[in-house]
């Protein structure tokens, strides 16, 4: 069974930098077809995708956070970590974990998605 | 970045009824566009990938379209478990962009 499932504070302060883990299980993170998004939903809000780290450890990010954000995996111990720094209160959000998958038809290339996902977890930034 | 906007923002129906919500892309992003489901407090679920094709586990009733930039899943006979938010996806390149979501009430 896959699972993925998130860990990390609560509460962070304005202007802190927030590290949150992935900890996935049922797949391998060195999977050549399989990587890991990070996904943040802000209260009453739509999703934002935030980063992605594939299994060649190549990373992408958001255009508008990527001075913010670092991807990072440790295949070893199935986790993958996303750091923010200079927290604000505007970040106060759900924070998703999820796996995207590559579906073939025969070899040849269909799509990707995300298809599983972790439960996430709710961050407030507050003084 | 590419733009997802969807279409409507809410939408009332009843159980039974045949619904559908529309994403229209900013560019041309080929057929890699997915949906998902999302009900209160849960994270969302994965309905269709590749504009048309249903995630294995998802009722048929569940199907997607595209002709260009314009993108439409359809709900065929409500069901109560249905009612939720749906959202738009595209997987065309990154920054990979979510639409806004469809509120779908009774």
């Amino acid at each position: 069974q896959v699972t993925l499932k998130e860990s990390g504070p609560v509460l962070v302060k304005p202007t802190e930098t927030l590290t949150l883990t992935c900890s996935v299980s049922g797949f391998s993170l060195n999977s050549p077809r399989m990587g890991v998004s990070w996904i943040r939903q802000p209260p009453g809000k739509a999703l934002e995708w935030l980063a992605h780290i594939f299994s060649t450890d190549e990373k992408m990010y958001s255009t508008s956070l990527q001075s913010r954000l670092t991807i990072s995996q440790d295949t070893s111990k199935s986790h993958v970590v996303l750091s923010m720094t200079n927290m604000d209160p505007m970040d106060t959000a759900t924070y998703y974990c999820a796996r995207k998958v590559i579906y073939l038809d025969g070899g040849d290339f269909l799509g990707d998605a995300f298809d599983i996902w972790g439960q996430g977890t709710m961050v407030t930034v507050s003084s | 970045d590419i733009q997802m906007t969807q279409s409507p923002s809410s939408l009332s129906a009843s159980v039974g009824d045949r619904v559908t919500i529309t994403c229209r892309a900013s560019q041309n992003i080929r057929n890699y566009l997915n949906w998902f489901q999302q009900k209160p407090g849960k994270a969302p679920t994965l309905l269709i990938y590749a504009a048309s094709s249903l995630q294995s586990g998802v009722p048929s009733r569940f199907g997607g379209s595209h002709s260009g930039t314009e993108f439409t899943l359809t709900i065929t006979s409500l069901q109560p478990e249905d009612f939720a938010t749906y959202y738009c996806q595209q997987s065309y390149n990154f920054p990979y962009t979510f639409g806004q979501g469809t509120k779908l009430e009774i």
